[in-house]
């Protein structure tokens, strides 16, 4: 069973540029989770979501939103650019919605901001 | 709020035992689950731990003690390949989502 994939793996922006990443989830899974991961600050969560519904939002400005597709496939988007966005972005996938269950995490999109 | 903690960096010789602390205040407790991340790669799951006690797994071992909101990750017959970071995460009650603690940069030297 092919695990998660993430698109683009990197990604060069300026200020101001919006972005969108993507992630395919383990096949059969239906919870998505994004998480930034800084140098500084580790892993924090952003959002999930489960069957197209966001279920659960971090402390994140809205400049930060996401979706997911009815075949469990997630984007995230990110307006308005800033340095500080700069980071590794990681999504996990899960079978179910905030349970117990392992999430499973892709190899993330490291994006750059210049 | 809720609070993770976990030392910063720890360092190790090949062969020897090592355990990594964790101490977490959270609104509720659900699971606490411990990863695996090598430099430039995804976190890999190593461990849930829910009741409190010990859980082996070949050379990793999760200890909880929900009492104490304590959990130590103890690695056995470390290998050069253990040197990475391993970080902690708590699933609350009441949110529904993975807190992570910023880590813990093992360097396991020969």
């Amino acid at each position: 069973k092919a695990g998660v994939t993430q698109t683009p793996r990197y990604l060069i922006k300026t200020r101001g540029q919006q972005v969108t990443l993507s992630c395919s989830p383990i096949s059969g899974h239906r919870s998505v989770s994004w998480y930034q991961q800084t140098p500084g600050q580790g892993l924090q969560f952003l959002f999930e979501y489960f069957s197209e519904t966001q279920r659960n939002k971090g402390n994140f400005p809205g400049r930060f939103s996401g979706r997911q597709f009815s075949n469990s496939r997630s984007e995230m988007n990110v307006s308005t650019l800033e340095l500080g966005d700069s980071a590794l972005y990681l999504c996990a996938s899960s079978l179910s919605q905030g349970s117990t269950d392992t999430q499973y995490f892709g190899p993330g999109t490291r994006l750059t901001v210049l | 709020g809720q609070n993770i903690d976990q030392p910063t960096e720890m360092t190790a010789t090949e062969g020897a035992i090592v355990q990594i602390n964790c101490t977490y205040q959270t609104s509720g407790f659900n699971g606490l689950f411990w990863y695996q991340q090598h430099a430039g790669e995804a976190p890999t799951f190593l461990s849930y731990n829910v009741l409190d006690g010990l859980e082996e797994k070949g050379r990793f071992s999760s200890f909880l003690s929900r009492s104490k909101g304590y959990s130590y990750l103890l690695l056995k017959e470390l290998q050069m390949k253990d040197s990475a970071s391993y970080l902690c995460a708590v699933m609350g009650r009441n949110t529904d989502k993975l807190i992570f603690g910023t880590g813990t940069r093992l360097q396991v030297f020969p």
